[in-house]
């Protein structure tokens, strides 16, 4: 069975910092990754997503994520965090094409200080 | 691309009573659809999903019930609140001409007293 973990429950950077957010993932087959936000009391929203093409992928906002298959993992990166990114981050993989067995992470919070 | 509404948006029940959150689609169809819970500061907990009309699965026993009357439609229903229920309700749907993208609704927050 597949699973998520994401080292770092709260990350805080300074605006205008890197920011970078860890997900490894464990599964015996090439799987869907993806990277969802969440602001407080919303639903969550689709970042971006691996499916088998490039291995770096460019979603919304200004975030991207690399697929590494020798290190499974699949962390995401944004060269310059915005106030705005104050949010919760959640990786997520599934193996399947109709995402009933998808396994979201805990999630990390991420806060920007000014 | 679909939408996924849910109603209500928040709620405050005593221990005891009932609950139905409701849950539509809109531009899709046939789609899976989920129930999720997030209780406070902790990730995502998969309840139920459904992949047609009255099929649904229960991924964690519980004191809560789905159903799926409609094709576009999903309700998670409770005879009677425990204090444990409450969290932040996530409905999902997965549009396949999205590759297995899960889109999800608002949320609906449940606070039992």
């Amino acid at each position: 069975a597949q699973s998520v973990t994401q080292l770092g429950s709260h990350v805080s950077v300074s605006e205008g910092a890197l920011v970078l957010l860890r997900c490894n993932y464990s599964s015996s087959v090439p799987p869907y990754l993806f990277w969802y936000v969440q602001y407080p009391n919303q639903g969550l929203q689709l970042l971006l997503k691996y499916t088998s093409a490039a291995t770096l992928v460019k979603g919304i906002n200004g975030f991207e994520a690399e697929f590494k298959k020798s290190e499974t993992s699949f962390h995401l990166t944004k060269p310059s965090a915005h106030m705005s990114d104050a949010a919760e981050y959640f990786c997520a993989v599934t193996l399947d094409n109709y995402g009933q067995n998808f396994v979201f992470g805990p999630g990390t919070r991420l806060s920007v200080l000014p | 691309s679909q939408t996924i509404h849910q109603w209500p948006a928040t709620l405050v029940q005593p221990v005891g009573s009932p609950l139905s959150l409701e849950c539509t689609v809109e531009g899709t169809s046939n789609p899976n659809l989920y129930w999720y819970r997030q209780a406070a500061g902790r990730g995502l907990q998969l309840l139920f999903y459904s992949v047609g009309i009255g099929q649904i699965s229960s991924e964690v026993p519980q004191n809560l019930s789905a159903s799926r009357p409609q094709d576009r439609q999903f309700i998670l229903s409770s005879k009677k609140l425990l204090l444990s229920d409450s969290g932040f309700y996530l409905c999902a749907s997965v549009e396949v001409a999205r590759a297995n993208v899960l889109t999800f609704g608002a949320g609906s927050r449940l606070t039992v007293l």
